[in-house]
């Protein structure tokens, strides 16, 4: 099946320590996207790559980072440096070939929890 | 810099009938997409309906459609026949088209919309 896959479901970490959030899509599409979304609130974008080893920042990209080493993957990490890390993250893709083909697709998402 | 602003945090609608889900935007770009994404209790978005700032016609998309006033810069969503399973959040977003290159897209706050028999 092709589609967008994001591990883990649920995902809980200790004050101080560096998670890592796994995106991966086989749909062979060339962006890829990271969203947070609060409570009550829609989504906001941390990073986005148009190709491999390539990437820029979006509006709340502090306290994160990421890598773009093959196109199927866009792995995300939440650093200690991200202060209130408790959020749904949803990862996109989308193809960006012409502008009405360029529609984003999301995957299933992580709930981090910080205890 | 873009905004969306949808003012109905919370709709109710009978079964089978139609609703409208409001949606306005700022932008001074003169090209732009509005898309409207379904959230379900699940948490994945799924991509509903598109439009872009030039085009001619409302986009429709089996029962949904999008209610285009661009003078108005409101991209109002109309869902008809409700059924049980368009409960969920629904979201309006923006994307301006004349960067060049990536395709970030501007969420409002979002609208739940509960479906009742």
């Amino acid at each position: 099946d092709g589609g967008i896959t994001q591990s883990p479901k649920y995902l809980f970490r200790k004050e101080g320590q560096n998670v890592t959030l796994s995106c991966e899509q086989n749909l062979n599409h060339d962006a890829m996207y990271w969203y947070r979304q609060d409570p009550g609130q829609g989504l906001r974008l941390i990073y986005y790559s148009q190709i491999v080893n390539d990437f820029q920042k979006g509006d709340i990209a502090e306290g994160y980072s990421v890598s773009r080493e093959k196109k199927e993957s866009f792995p995300l990490t939440v650093t200690s440096a991200q202060k209130n890390p408790t959020a749904f993250y949803l990862c996109a893709s989308s193809i960006v070939r012409t502008r009405r083909t360029d529609t984003q697709y999301f995957g299933p998402g992580t709930r981090l929890t910080v205890l | 810099a873009q905004k969306i602003t949808q003012t109905q945090p919370g709709m109710f609608v009978q079964e089978k009938e139609a609703v409208t889900l409001d949606c306005t935007y700022d932008t001074s770009d003169p090209s732009y997409g509005l898309f409207w994404y379904k959230q379900p209790s699940s948490g994945e978005m799924i991509f509903l309906i598109y439009q872009g700032s030039y085009d001619q016609q409302n986009a429709t998309e089996g029962r949904y459609s999008l209610n285009f006033q661009k003078a108005r810069k409101s991209a109002n969503l109309v869902i008809s026949a409700s059924q049980l399973g368009d409960s969920a959040m629904y979201f309006c977003a923006m994307r301006e088209e004349n960067t060049g290159t990536a395709s970030k897209l501007t969420f409002g706050t979002g609208t739940r919309l509960q479906v009742t028999l």
